[in-house]
């Protein structure tokens, strides 16, 4: 079976454009969640969507959005570039989503952004 | 904010070696797994461990959860070329959808 699937792999954007990513989670995975990790960090939560409804949002500004789409793929979108937005970002997905706590995540391979 | 704590940064050990890494949190948890991460690129799943455990092996890995310190360990037997990576310990809590993420521990592994 295919993993989850990111794109695009790499992209190099200019101060105040506009970029979106996409995610593709493993198939039957209903959860997908967004992280950022800047160089040399962690990954750092952004969103994470069940069944096309957000179920959480980590600390970012509202330049950054996302969506969930009828067949579990996701897009994430942040508007107004800052050279700080230049990380990579990873999608992750899960079979369900546990009120107990979020269970096994299947992360892709990443979009390297970089914001010039 | 990260909210576990990866102890050393860096390790670098001879082919063969243990390598054992820690990692510390804050506040009660439902689970804490551990990734590993070659070349900054994907989150490979290692092992999860749920916080009624207090032991689990897979493989050439084994982890350790003391909920009471608030700590994990993980360690790698039998290190191998293959195993150079940084590798993060990541806390799930109860009610919360999200995994929060130490800075991690670089290993190098040296043939």
């Amino acid at each position: 079976d295919a993993g989850v699937t990111q794109s695009p792999t790499h992209l190099i954007k200019t101060r105040g454009q506009h970029v979106t990513l996409r995610c593709s989670p493993i198939s039957g995975h209903k959860s997908v969640s967004w992280y950022q990790q800047v160089l040399g960090q962690g990954p750092q939560f952004i969103f994470q969507y069940y069944e096309k409804e957000e179920r959480g949002r980590g600390n970012f500004p509202d330049r950054f959005s996302a969506r969930q789409f009828p067949n579990y793929s996701s897009e994430l979108n942040v508007n107004a570039l800052l050279l700080g937005d230049s990380a990579l970002y990873l999608c992750a997905s899960s079979l369900v989503l546990r009120e107990s706590g979020t269970d096994t995540q299947y992360f892709g391979p990443g979009t390297r952004l970089t914001v010039l | 904010s990260q909210q576990g704590e990866e102890d050393p940064q860096a390790l670098s050990i001879q082919e063969g070696e243990n390598a054992t890494m820690n990692c510390s949190y804050k506040t009660s948890i439902n689970n804490l797994q551990w990734y590993r991460q070659n070349s900054g690129r994907g989150l490979v799943h290692l092992i999860l461990i749920r916080s009624n455990e207090r032991e689990k092996h897979s493989g050439r890995l084994r982890v350790t959860l003391d909920t009471s310190k608030k700590s994990s360990s993980l360690l790698i037997t039998a290190s191998r070329a293959a195993d150079t990576a940084s590798y993060f310990c990541a806390t799930a809590y109860r009610g919360d959808y999200k995994l929060s993420f130490g800075a991690g521990t670089t290993v190098t592994v040296r043939a």
